[in-house]
This record gives C-alpha cells, structure tokens and sequence, in this order.
C-alpha cells in the first residue's frame, strides 16, 4: 500500500518530442504527488507537484496528468530537449502528520540530439 | 540559494569498518531525512527527525545504523560495521515542516563504496 510504481525503466525521446512517463499508486490515503528530476552525482529536485483536487497542472513544457479514479499520474515533457536526459522519480506522500515521500523506481530519460 | 550539505561526497570502507556522513539542512529547516539510493532505485527513507526527535525510523537497520541530530540542527549518519550491501548513495533532505508539500531540499549525497 506503501508503494509507488513507475515505468518505463528507460525511455529514449528525439529532440523536440514529447517524454512521457507513467505511475501508479494504491494508498488513497496519499495526497501530494510531486516528480524530481536527478542528474548523475547530485540530489534529486523538485520538477513540479500536484494535489488530487486537480486533473492537470503545468509549468512551462512540463504538464502532469493526474487520475485519481484509476490512481495514476503521469510527467509529460513537451518539446524535450537534450538537457532534460536525466533520471525522473515521481513520489506520494499522506497528508496528516510527519510525513515521508515514497518513491517510484526511476525512470532514466535520453534525449537524443 | 540555500543548500542543503553533505560530507564527505565520496566514501570508500572496508567492509566491518565504521562510517559517518555528515548532513547539514538549510536554516531554520525543522525536518530532516536521511534516505538511502541504491544504484538504479529510487530513494528510501531511513530516518526521519523533527528538530532533535526521531519521528520515523522504521526502515533503518539497527543493528548496524545508527543517527543523531542532537541540537535539532546538523545531523551524522552512522554504518557499523559496513557491509558490502551498504554500497548506495545516501541522501540527506531537509523541509521547514513534517509536511512534504513544504518542499523538501535534496543535497548532492555521499556516495558509499563498501569494499
């Protein structure tokens, strides 16, 4: 109940594409869903987030899709470019109390030029 | 743009031997988390304080691992003896509340390699 599933595991985009990536959720007891964004040897950063109370949020070419009736949510990139190749976590955390975010598996992003 | 730091960025251990990583959150930042990164996975928490107090720390091992914040600012990571399991990238984070939708700040990890 605790996990989230994210796929693909890699996913290689020409430039100017769209990346699309996928996750799954089974607590609906969770209620913020944000995506990171990694590159190789540093911490993982906020992309963008949102709350269930919404279908769609975007900021610049990044949109997520969120559909809590099949408890999926996905990361679109528009027009990818090749300093988006980077690995992306989407994550879930619960709303009351001390919280922690779990963490999809990743997945690797390549955007070739 | 306040970070959040850790050291060392690089660890090599001999397995048995003990280890530290150091974690020091952004100002004023009363939540702190250690999580652990095994190559190709995604973050898993081990611990999670509240200024000085743990709050979570259900998935740490231990028997072998041990944390502390003890003023409620910085924050060591402790492994001993290592393991050759314990190879992973150990990331702290920090979040001015318990509330992830606060916005939690990654540092640049510390890279363990347990030989």
């Amino acid at each position: 109940q605790q996990q989230v599933k994210q796929s693909p595991q890699s996913l290689i985009v020409q430039k100017g594409g769209i990346s699309i990536i996928n996750c799954a959720y089974e607590n609906t007891a969770f209620d913020y869903f944000p995506w990171y964004q990694q590159f190789p040897g540093k911490g993982p950063a906020l992309l963008i987030a949102i709350r269930p109370d919404v279908s769609e949020k975007k900021e610049g070419r990044f949109t997520i899709s969120f559909n809590k009736s099949a408890k999926q949510f996905s990361l679109h990139i528009m027009d990818s470019q090749p300093g988006d190749s980077a690995t992306y976590f989407c994550a879930a955390s619960r709303p009351q109390g001390a919280q922690k975010l779990v963490f999809g598996q990743g997945t690797r992003l390549t955007i070739n030029p | 743009e306040a970070e959040v730091a850790q050291s060392p960025r690089y660890k090599i251990t001999e397995k048995s031997q003990a280890v530290a990583f150091w974690c020091d959150p952004i100002s004023g930042h009363a939540t702190l988390y250690w999580y652990r990164q095994i190559l190709g996975q995604g973050p898993e928490l081990l611990v999670q304080f509240q200024d000085e107090s743990v709050v979570d720390d259900s998935q740490l091992p231990k028997d072998r691992f041990s944390a502390e914040r003890l003023k409620g600012v910085d924050s060591t990571l402790k492994i001993q003896p290592a393991e050759l399991g314990d190879s992973a990238m150990y990331l702290c984070a920090s979040s001015p509340r318990a509330q992830p939708l606060y916005g939690y700040t990654f540092g640049s990890g510390t890279r363990l390699t347990v030989v």
